[in-house]
């Protein structure tokens, strides 16, 4: 079945330090979507990509998705207190199933 | 934007009790509703899909006859943890999207207690 591994599982920074997560698929993926979940929240679409090759961005945030759609990434540029949180990938086809990676927790030391 | 409420927030019941918990869709109609289950400093597990007028599709592994889900209608899934015991504990979280290529909306989630 679907599978998407993402690593690190947590992330600790200092406050203006940037941040990446990546999520890797044994297979092509149709598509990538990113979830926020703060602590004690749910989690909270950021954004989905469906091209190969496509980078899309959000204020301090970059979205990636590979070349071969099988990988995708979130950057964090200068990363703020409000950044706390864990962020996951996940993929979904045609409005079924989103599959969820394991998720990485990112901690900020202010 | 679409709008998922869930409720309630938060439940403690007694070991045996059963326990229903809501979803519904605010602003928008959701002929597929999806419930997932976390555990502490985990991701969320997909348990189960609801569909409206029809049975609900399990995922391997969730007892059917444990969690217990009806799609009445097309703004509202119930999920009823059934004879509920304390591994039943978690933070239980419905979703919804209004179409593909939309991001998927979720309830604030249900936190179970079972005592």
């Amino acid at each position: 079945g679907q599978q998407v591994m993402q690593i690190p599982q947590y992330q600790h920074v200092q406050e203006g330090e940037d941040f990446t997560t990546y999520c890797n698929s044994s297979t092509t993926l149709s598509n990538i979507q990113w979830y926020k979940q703060r602590p004690g929240g749910h989690p909270v679409f950021l954004i989905q990509l469906v091209k190969s090759g496509e980078v899309k961005k959000q204020k301090r945030l970059t979205f990636q998705f590979g070349e071969a759609k099988k990988n995708s990434s979130l950057h964090i540029t200068a990363t703020q207190t409000t950044d706390v949180g864990t962020y996951f990938c996940a993929e979904s086809e045609k409005a079924q199933k989103l599959v969820f990676g394991q998720g990485t927790r990112l901690t900020i030391n202010p | 934007g679409a709008v998922v409420s869930q409720h309630p927030s938060w439940v403690i019941c007694k070991s045996g009790t059963s326990v229903k918990i809501e979803c519904r869709s605010l602003d928008f109609q959701a002929t597929t509703m999806f419930w997932y289950r976390q555990f502490p400093k985990q991701s969320l597990m997909l348990m189960a899909t609801s569909n409206e007028g029809s049975k609900a599709t399990y995922e391997q592994g969730v007892e059917k006859d444990k969690f217990l889900i009806n799609h009445a209608s097309l703004t509202l899934s119930t999920l009823t943890v059934t004879s509920a015991h304390p591994e039943d504990s978690s933070f239980y979280i419905c979703s919804a999207t209004t179409g593909y290529n939309y991001g998927y909306t979720f309830g604030s989630g249900t936190r179970l207690t079972v005592v």
